[in-house]
């Protein structure tokens, strides 16, 4: 079974410009995360979608950072304009389900973003 | 929100000894998770607990759920060469307000074996 799949996976930008990750799920999971991973810390969750509709953004900065699953399959994270407190890793993970059953979620190998 | 306490932060062990680990909140949780991770790569689930009390294995390793639900531990034992990296505790909430299923984790132990 194929993992969870992202690019790129390194990416340096200076600030004020954007960037975009990608992610594609394991297939058949239908809830897919996006985490952000300072250097020295556990993964944050930014946003969780179930299919195509967002379940939880609540730690999403909405005024720069946006996520999309148009298709309840793969899935984009955009950062615009950069700051130098973005740089971080960028993961993403799947799941089967969703809300209560979250726990068993699998990884991919992130994205690391390095803002100038 | 929740906020977990894992420690140590950093460990040396030599090759063969045992080595702990733990995981301490404020706030209870459903769920205990146990992830390790590689350098340049994302966290891989090593044992997942799901009952207060639980103790479960995955060859060396075990993993325990408090009774109080508030704390979890990590025992590995005769560690090797190729259990260095950083072990992650993580807590699902039990769903009591906004955000509370999500998964929160803890700071990471980095653990290295000398041989």
């Amino acid at each position: 079974e194929a993992g969870v799949a992202q690019s790129p996976r390194y990416k340096i930008i200076e600030k004020r410009q954007s960037v975009a990750f990608w992610c594609n799920p394991i297939s058949g999971h239908a809830t897919l995360y996006w985490y952000q991973q300072i250097l020295g810390q556990g993964p944050k969750l930014l946003i969780q979608f179930q299919n195509n509709g967002v379940v939880d953004d609540s730690q999403l900065p909405k005024d720069r950072f946006s996520a999309e699953r148009l298709k309840g399959v793969d899935s984009t994270l955009k950062i615009q304009p950069a700051k130098l407190e973005d740089s971080a890793v960028y993961l993403c993970a799947s799941s089967l389900v969703g809300q209560e059953y979250s726990y068993e979620q699998y990884f991919g190998p992130g994205t690391r973003l390095t803002v100038t | 929100g929740q906020q977990l306490n894992q420690s140590p932060q950093s460990m040396f062990i030599q090759e063969g000894e045992d080595v702990s680990m733990n995981c301490t909140s404020s706030s209870i949780f459903n769920t205990w998770l146990w992830y390790k991770q590689d350098p340049g790569e994302g966290p891989v689930l090593l044992i997942a607990l799901y009952k207060a009390g639980e103790l479960t294995s995955n060859g060396r390793l075990t993993a325990q759920f408090g009774i109080t639900r508030k704390d979890s531990f990590l025992n590995i034992s005769a560690s090797i060469p190729s259990d260095v990296g950083i072990y992650f505790c993580a807590g699902q909430g039990d769903g009591s307000g906004a955000g509370s299923y999500q998964l929160t984790f803890g700071k990471g132990t980095k653990l290295s074996v000398i041989p």
